[in-house]
């Protein structure tokens, strides 16, 4: 399957640092999605790469993708207590999107 | 702004009985997933629709689950009848197949069998 997983599982950083969290998949992909969970919310759609792009923007976020490694990274710049959430990634290809477990991301004020 | 919606957003039920939980995707979307999400399994694909057919639902233990679409603002997730290892939130999601195929997620039901 496309199964993204996501490294580290869990990640503490202080307010204003950067974040940067990781994703392996395993097949080809068409795009690879990253989103976001708040407690006791359903996941938010963040930003999508596609296949043929190696880097994308949107605000404070950062994805790279690396299609030779089957990998990917989310990098939030000057993190804020609001980031607090586990982060999926979920890759794209011939089925239905499938999530890993995500990282949980704890920005502390 | 249109949003997927889930009711009910909380159930507590015992051992054994139905529950039926409802999701309203987003109008003009054509594919619905369910999910199931504990902290043991991460989020898991339980089951989904194109154009209201239902796709695949392998993962869904078919025994007691059943995933219909009714019509086109109306999905449900039956587990009868229910056991407390059910115990989890779900979740439904819409989207438009295709690329790209962004899904867009419901509030979830918390359901809790005891």
């Amino acid at each position: 399957s496309q199964q993204g997983e996501e490294d580290p599982q869990a990640l503490s950083i202080q307010e204003g640092e950067n974040a940067t969290m990781n994703c392996s998949y395993k097949t080809s992909i068409n795009n690879l999605q990253w989103y976001r969970q708040n407690s006791g919310r359903g996941l938010v759609h963040l930003i999508l790469i596609r296949s043929n792009e190696r880097e994308k923007h949107s605000g404070r976020l950062r994805v790279t993708l690396d299609t030779s490694k089957k990998s990917s990274s989310l990098l939030i710049t000057a993190s804020r207590a609001a980031d607090t959430a586990s982060y999926f990634c979920a890759a794209s290809g011939n089925t239905p999107l499938v999530f890993g477990k995500g990282t949980r991301l704890s920005v502390i004020a | 702004d249109a949003r997927v919606t889930q009711t009910p957003r909380h159930k507590v039920t015992e051992m054994g009985q139905e529950v039926t939980m409802r999701c309203q995707p987003i109008l003009g979307h054509n594919t619905v997933f369910w999910y199931r999400q504990t902290m043991m399994q991460g989020l898991e694909l339980l089951a989904y629709f194109r154009n209201r057919a239902p796709l695949d639902d392998s993962g869904m233990p078919k025994d007691r689950f059943s995933a219909e679409m009714p019509d086109a603002t109306l999905a449900t997730l039956k587990i009868q009848p229910s056991e407390p290892r059910d115990s989890a939130v779900y979740f439904c999601a819409s989207g438009l197949a295709g690329a790209p195929d962004t899904q867009y997620f419901g509030p979830g039901t918390r359901l809790t069998v005891l």
